[in-house]
């Protein structure tokens, strides 16, 4: 089993929408998981961070669930600049990424 | 800007040639870490400074591979003998001991021929 899997994707949404998107981790041990957004050849830029049970900023809410060993990330009222790679990563010192989900933001 | 800087942006080279990057981070983050990233996948760890000292480095870091903070500030990443495999971009972050919150820089995209 990979450290950090995620759905490659694309998730193809109408703007408006709400989406949401799981990634599943191996490490039990990890304290820290985070939530990057990755634009076209741009470097990730960090979404949100979550240590404990969960973490929400506006329109967007991240979900630890340690039992099941997965994160999650919901994103509502969907906008066309949501379009995007979300990765998804964890770990106390070093990152372990996902290879990321693509997200589409359909007019 | 106070965020993370890469210099160069962007390297071509010939197979064979050394290549050297710089990362400079954020100016009170005393960790500095340097991933690399192909196409369609995340970023990969390849090595970590806490001040000065190189606390780890992974298994993807072969001898050709090598990094330093001399200072504890800005970090250098050199690879010698380039192959084409090296082609990627090369990441570099930095964050506080705590909370851990890794900061990227705008990548050095190699591109080795």
């Amino acid at each position: 089993r990979k450290e950090v899997e995620q759905d490659p994707g694309p998730f193809n949404v109408p703007e408006g929408a709400t989406v949401a998107f799981n990634c599943t981790y191996s490490n039990s041990a990890s304290q820290s998981f985070f939530w990057y957004r990755q634009d076209c050849r741009k470097e990730p830029k960090l979404l949100m961070s979550v240590y404990s049970s969960g973490n929400e900023d506006g329109r967007f809410t991240a979900q630890l669930n340690r039992a099941s060993q997965y994160i999650s990330l919901l994103i509502r009222d969907s906008k066309l600049s949501d379009s995007a790679t979300y990765l998804c990563g964890g770990g106390d010192d070093k990152i372990i990424f996902g290879k990321g989900t693509r997200l589409h933001i359909l007019p | 800007d106070t965020g993370v800087s890469q210099n160069p942006r962007h390297k071509i080279t010939k197979r064979g040639q050394n290549v050297t990057f710089r990362c400079d981070p954020i100016s009170e983050h005393n960790r500095l870490y340097w991933y690399r990233q192909t196409l369609g996948q995340g970023p990969e760890f390849l090595t970590y400074f806490q001040n000065e000292a190189q606390l780890e480095k992974s298994r993807l870091l072969s001898d050709r591979f090598s990094a330093e903070r001399p200072k504890g500030s800005f970090s250098t990443l050199e690879i010698q003998r380039t192959e084409q495999g090296d082609s990627a971009m090369y990441l570099c972050a930095s964050s506080l001991d705590t909370p851990y919150e890794q900061y990227f820089g705008p990548g050095t995209r190699l591109t080795v021929t």
